[in-house]
Protein backbone atom coordinates (compact mmCIF):
# COMPACT_ATOMS: atom_id res chain seq x y z
CA UNK A 1 0.00 0.00 0.00
CA UNK A 2 1.05 3.75 -0.75
CA UNK A 3 0.06 4.70 2.58
CA UNK A 4 -1.05 7.93 3.18
CA UNK A 5 -1.24 10.43 0.09
CA UNK A 6 -1.07 14.19 0.42
CA UNK A 7 -0.78 17.06 -2.68
CA UNK A 8 0.69 18.90 -3.10
CA UNK A 9 3.51 18.45 -0.87
CA UNK A 10 4.68 22.27 -0.82
CA UNK A 11 2.37 25.43 -1.79
CA UNK A 12 3.39 29.13 -2.16
CA UNK A 13 0.47 31.31 -2.29
CA UNK A 14 -0.57 35.05 -2.15
CA UNK A 15 -2.78 36.34 0.83
CA UNK A 16 -6.26 36.20 -0.56
CA UNK A 17 -6.13 33.13 -2.81
CA UNK A 18 -7.44 29.83 -2.78
CA UNK A 19 -6.08 27.10 -1.59
CA UNK A 20 -7.00 23.46 -1.99
CA UNK A 21 -5.09 20.73 -0.28
CA UNK A 22 -5.82 16.81 -1.24
CA UNK A 23 -5.83 13.46 0.58
CA UNK A 24 -6.18 9.91 -0.09
CA UNK A 25 -6.45 7.86 3.16
CA UNK A 26 -4.75 3.94 2.95
CA UNK A 27 -7.66 1.89 0.90
CA UNK A 28 -9.82 0.06 3.60
CA UNK A 29 -10.15 2.93 6.55
CA UNK A 30 -12.79 4.22 7.25
CA UNK A 31 -11.68 7.28 9.67
CA UNK A 32 -9.93 10.74 7.86
CA UNK A 33 -8.32 13.00 10.25
CA UNK A 34 -6.98 16.55 9.39
CA UNK A 35 -4.08 18.55 11.48
CA UNK A 36 -2.57 21.34 11.10
CA UNK A 37 1.24 21.73 12.56
CA UNK A 38 2.65 25.65 13.21
CA UNK A 39 4.95 26.83 15.86
CA UNK A 40 3.51 28.91 17.73
CA UNK A 41 0.15 26.06 18.39
CA UNK A 42 1.63 23.03 17.55
CA UNK A 43 -0.22 20.02 16.69
CA UNK A 44 -4.25 20.79 16.19
CA UNK A 45 -7.04 18.36 15.17
CA UNK A 46 -8.83 20.35 12.34
CA UNK A 47 -11.88 18.08 11.72
CA UNK A 48 -12.30 14.04 11.18
CA UNK A 49 -14.61 12.55 9.31
CA UNK A 50 -16.07 8.65 9.49
CA UNK A 51 -17.44 6.42 6.55
CA UNK A 52 -17.01 10.06 4.78
CA UNK A 53 -19.40 12.02 7.23
CA UNK A 54 -17.88 14.99 9.01
CA UNK A 55 -17.68 13.86 12.82
CA UNK A 56 -16.31 17.17 14.29
CA UNK A 57 -15.15 20.29 12.92
CA UNK A 58 -14.59 22.05 16.05
CA UNK A 59 -11.32 22.59 15.53
CA UNK A 60 -11.46 24.03 12.03
CA UNK A 61 -10.13 28.13 12.44
CA UNK A 62 -12.76 29.64 11.01
CA UNK A 63 -15.21 29.61 8.19
CA UNK A 64 -12.40 30.31 5.81
CA UNK A 65 -11.60 26.69 5.90
CA UNK A 66 -14.19 23.82 4.39
CA UNK A 67 -13.23 20.08 4.12
CA UNK A 68 -15.23 17.51 1.92
CA UNK A 69 -14.72 14.19 1.45
CA UNK A 70 -16.74 13.29 -1.77
CA UNK A 71 -15.69 9.44 -1.19
CA UNK A 72 -13.61 6.45 0.56
CA UNK A 73 -10.81 7.63 -1.59
CA UNK A 74 -10.68 11.79 -1.53
CA UNK A 75 -10.97 14.05 0.29
CA UNK A 76 -9.87 18.04 0.70
CA UNK A 77 -9.30 21.06 2.35
CA UNK A 78 -9.81 24.69 1.55
CA UNK A 79 -8.99 27.55 2.96
CA UNK A 80 -10.62 30.83 1.22
CA UNK A 81 -9.87 33.29 1.43
CA UNK A 82 -5.54 32.45 2.70
CA UNK A 83 -4.03 34.63 4.91
CA UNK A 84 -0.35 35.05 6.13
CA UNK A 85 -1.43 33.08 9.42
CA UNK A 86 -2.84 30.00 7.68
CA UNK A 87 1.06 29.08 6.83
CA UNK A 88 1.77 25.70 8.27
CA UNK A 89 2.38 22.33 7.70
CA UNK A 90 -1.61 20.18 7.04
CA UNK A 91 -1.21 16.79 7.61
CA UNK A 92 -4.08 14.11 7.04
CA UNK A 93 -4.29 10.88 8.31
CA UNK A 94 -6.23 7.89 8.15
CA UNK A 95 -7.28 4.83 10.60
CA UNK A 96 -9.17 1.68 10.19
CA UNK A 97 -12.29 0.65 11.97
CA UNK A 98 -11.88 2.26 15.83
CA UNK A 99 -11.15 5.55 14.63
CA UNK A 100 -8.94 7.89 17.28
CA UNK A 101 -7.93 4.55 19.50
CA UNK A 102 -7.00 2.94 16.53
CA UNK A 103 -3.39 3.55 14.99
CA UNK A 104 -3.31 6.53 12.89
CA UNK A 105 -1.67 6.43 9.42
CA UNK A 106 -0.22 9.97 8.69
CA UNK A 107 0.44 11.32 5.27
CA UNK A 108 3.65 13.33 4.29
CA UNK A 109 1.90 16.55 4.94
CA UNK A 110 1.50 19.91 2.87
CA UNK A 111 3.86 22.64 3.43
CA UNK A 112 1.30 25.54 2.70
CA UNK A 113 2.79 29.46 2.71
CA UNK A 114 0.97 32.30 2.41
CA UNK A 115 2.35 35.29 1.58
CA UNK B 1 -10.28 22.24 26.58
CA UNK B 2 -8.16 19.74 27.82
CA UNK B 3 -4.40 20.40 27.90
CA UNK B 4 -1.84 18.51 27.52
CA UNK B 5 2.22 18.78 28.58
CA UNK B 6 5.14 17.31 28.11
CA UNK B 7 8.39 18.02 29.45
CA UNK B 8 11.06 17.94 29.45
CA UNK B 9 10.60 20.13 26.09
CA UNK B 10 14.09 19.23 25.41
CA UNK B 11 16.47 16.70 26.40
CA UNK B 12 19.75 15.87 25.34
CA UNK B 13 21.28 12.30 26.46
CA UNK B 14 24.12 10.18 25.83
CA UNK B 15 24.50 7.14 23.78
CA UNK B 16 24.08 4.49 26.23
CA UNK B 17 21.66 5.89 29.09
CA UNK B 18 18.73 5.89 30.48
CA UNK B 19 15.87 8.47 30.75
CA UNK B 20 12.12 9.46 30.66
CA UNK B 21 9.56 11.47 29.21
CA UNK B 22 6.70 12.67 31.02
CA UNK B 23 3.25 13.78 29.57
CA UNK B 24 0.58 14.98 31.80
CA UNK B 25 -2.83 16.01 31.14
CA UNK B 26 -5.69 17.84 32.31
CA UNK B 27 -8.92 15.92 31.98
CA UNK B 28 -10.15 12.50 32.81
CA UNK B 29 -9.16 10.24 29.77
CA UNK B 30 -8.43 6.45 29.49
CA UNK B 31 -6.55 7.02 26.39
CA UNK B 32 -3.71 8.07 25.41
CA UNK B 33 -1.34 8.02 22.09
CA UNK B 34 2.73 8.16 21.25
CA UNK B 35 4.14 9.65 18.53
CA UNK B 36 7.45 9.75 17.12
CA UNK B 37 8.28 12.92 14.10
CA UNK B 38 11.98 12.99 12.83
CA UNK B 39 12.96 16.63 11.40
CA UNK B 40 10.76 17.63 8.39
CA UNK B 41 8.73 14.45 8.39
CA UNK B 42 5.70 13.12 9.07
CA UNK B 43 3.97 11.38 12.23
CA UNK B 44 4.71 7.73 13.09
CA UNK B 45 2.19 6.49 15.53
CA UNK B 46 4.44 4.62 18.63
CA UNK B 47 1.89 3.84 21.32
CA UNK B 48 -1.77 3.45 21.61
CA UNK B 49 -3.01 2.97 25.30
CA UNK B 50 -6.35 2.27 26.08
CA UNK B 51 -6.51 1.66 29.53
CA UNK B 52 -5.62 2.49 33.46
CA UNK B 53 -2.15 0.96 33.65
CA UNK B 54 -1.01 0.17 30.39
CA UNK B 55 2.04 -1.33 29.42
CA UNK B 56 3.61 -1.36 25.82
CA UNK B 57 7.23 -1.95 24.74
CA UNK B 58 8.91 -1.38 21.34
CA UNK B 59 11.98 -2.06 21.41
CA UNK B 60 14.00 0.68 23.59
CA UNK B 61 10.56 2.39 24.33
CA UNK B 62 8.32 1.55 26.64
CA UNK B 63 5.03 3.64 27.13
CA UNK B 64 2.90 3.57 30.48
CA UNK B 65 -0.32 5.03 31.76
CA UNK B 66 -1.88 5.83 34.69
CA UNK B 67 -5.26 7.62 34.56
CA UNK B 68 -5.67 8.60 38.26
CA UNK B 69 -2.26 10.37 37.91
CA UNK B 70 -3.56 11.47 34.13
CA UNK B 71 0.17 11.06 33.37
CA UNK B 72 1.89 8.74 31.32
CA UNK B 73 5.60 7.82 30.67
CA UNK B 74 7.78 7.08 27.80
CA UNK B 75 11.24 5.61 29.23
CA UNK B 76 13.75 4.84 26.98
CA UNK B 77 16.19 2.50 27.76
CA UNK B 78 19.84 2.08 26.36
CA UNK B 79 19.11 5.03 24.05
CA UNK B 80 21.24 4.99 20.61
CA UNK B 81 21.33 7.92 17.76
CA UNK B 82 18.40 6.65 15.91
CA UNK B 83 16.45 7.41 18.44
CA UNK B 84 16.77 11.22 18.07
CA UNK B 85 13.26 12.89 17.01
CA UNK B 86 10.49 14.97 18.76
CA UNK B 87 8.06 12.53 20.38
CA UNK B 88 4.30 13.84 21.12
CA UNK B 89 1.77 12.60 23.37
CA UNK B 90 -1.68 13.06 22.28
CA UNK B 91 -5.07 12.50 24.32
CA UNK B 92 -8.48 12.21 22.76
CA UNK B 93 -11.44 13.97 25.34
CA UNK B 94 -13.89 12.35 27.26
CA UNK B 95 -16.71 12.81 24.69
CA UNK B 96 -13.78 11.27 21.99
CA UNK B 97 -14.85 13.72 19.76
CA UNK B 98 -11.18 16.11 20.11
CA UNK B 99 -7.99 14.98 20.06
CA UNK B 100 -5.03 17.06 22.02
CA UNK B 101 -1.20 16.90 21.03
CA UNK B 102 1.36 17.61 23.88
CA UNK B 103 4.08 20.02 23.73
CA UNK B 104 6.69 17.69 21.85
CA UNK B 105 9.97 16.72 23.48
CA UNK B 106 12.64 17.15 21.21
CA UNK B 107 15.29 14.32 22.13
CA UNK B 108 18.85 14.82 20.93
CA UNK B 109 20.95 11.37 21.63
CA UNK B 110 24.84 12.13 21.64
CA UNK B 111 27.00 9.69 20.69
Amino acid sequence: DAGVIQSPRHEVTEMGQEVTLRCKPISGHDYLFWYRQTMMRGLELLIYFNNNVPIDDSGMPEDRFSAKMPNASFSTLKIQPSEPRDSAVYFCASSPGTGFTDTQYFGPGTRLTVL
Amino acid sequence: ELKVEQNPLFLSMQEGKNYTIYCNYSTTSDRLYWYRQDPGKSLESLFVLLSNGAVKQEGRLMASLDTKARLSTLHITAAVHDLSATYFCAVDSYTGNQFYFGTGTSLTVIP
